[in-house]
């Protein structure tokens, strides 16, 4: 059974970064499909961040105000989001997800970690 | 790139259907079948009901269906049950390996 879970810290200042890390077990990110982040503003729909392939190739939400970057680190069998000078518009659950493709569903999510930034 | 839109809440009573529609623009929802819906339980994760516009995966009541027309796609639920109380979200590529959600409707089982 694939499992996702999310961690990293729940409060981040404005303008700092935001990380979180993505552990994945029961398959290996090396293997194949794609993994995403995806978040939640309180009260309000989901929206799409941005996937990684397992070799690396990333794509990212134009419509995304804050710089995004994703990584991979197959030895740990794991992903990570790092979102650089966020505001509190980026306060949100941060949810990690497998992708079938770029761009297609996911079938297997974390069960997501709230990070507010505020100062 | 704008957010899909659905309806804030559908409603309806057990034993009923009830359809939630989700419109898009002739560059997502028109243009591509990768329109998925995601049923979400409060303070719980999204769950993958439908991908592929009216495909189920394993696991999944045949009581949810999907459908698309146009610029619209839609998450039809029958035989309302109590559980069937969530969030559901439409997504849909949107082209250039990128997703599109909307803004997910509120499902209350009267």
């Amino acid at each position: 059974q694939v499992q996702l879970q999310e961690s990293g810290p729940g409060l981040v200042k404005p303008s700092e970064t935001l990380s979180l890390t993505c552990a994945v077990s029961g398959y290996s990110i090396s293997s194949g499909y794609y993994w995403g982040w995806i978040r939640q503003p309180p009260g309000k729909g989901l929206e799409w961040i941005g996937t990684i392939s397992r070799s690396g190739t990333t794509t990212y939400n134009p419509s995304l105000k804050t710089p995004v970057t994703i990584s991979m680190d197959t030895s740990k069998n794991h992903f990570s989001l790092k979102l650089s000078s966020v505001t509190a518009a980026d306060t949100a659950v941060y949810y990690c997800a497998r992708a079938i493709n770029l761009g297609s569903y996911t079938d297997y999510w974390g069960q997501g970690t709230l990070v507010t930034v505020s100062s | 790139q704008s957010a899909l839109t659905q309806p804030p809440s559908a409603s309806g009573s057990p034993g009923q259907s009830v359809t939630i529609f989700c419109t898009g623009t002739s560059r997502d929802v028109g243009l591509y079948n990768y329109v998925s819906w995601y049923q979400q339980h409060p303070g719980k994760a999204p769950k993958l009901m439908i991908y592929e516009v009216n495909k189920r995966p394993s696991g999944v009541p045949d009581r949810f269906s999907g459908s698309k027309s146009g610029n619209m796609a839609s998450l039809t639920v029958s035989g309302l049950q109590a559980d069937d109380e969530a969030d559901y979200h439409c997504s849909s590529y949107a082209g250039t390996n990128t997703v599109l959600f909307g803004g997910g409707t509120k499902l209350t089982v009267l």
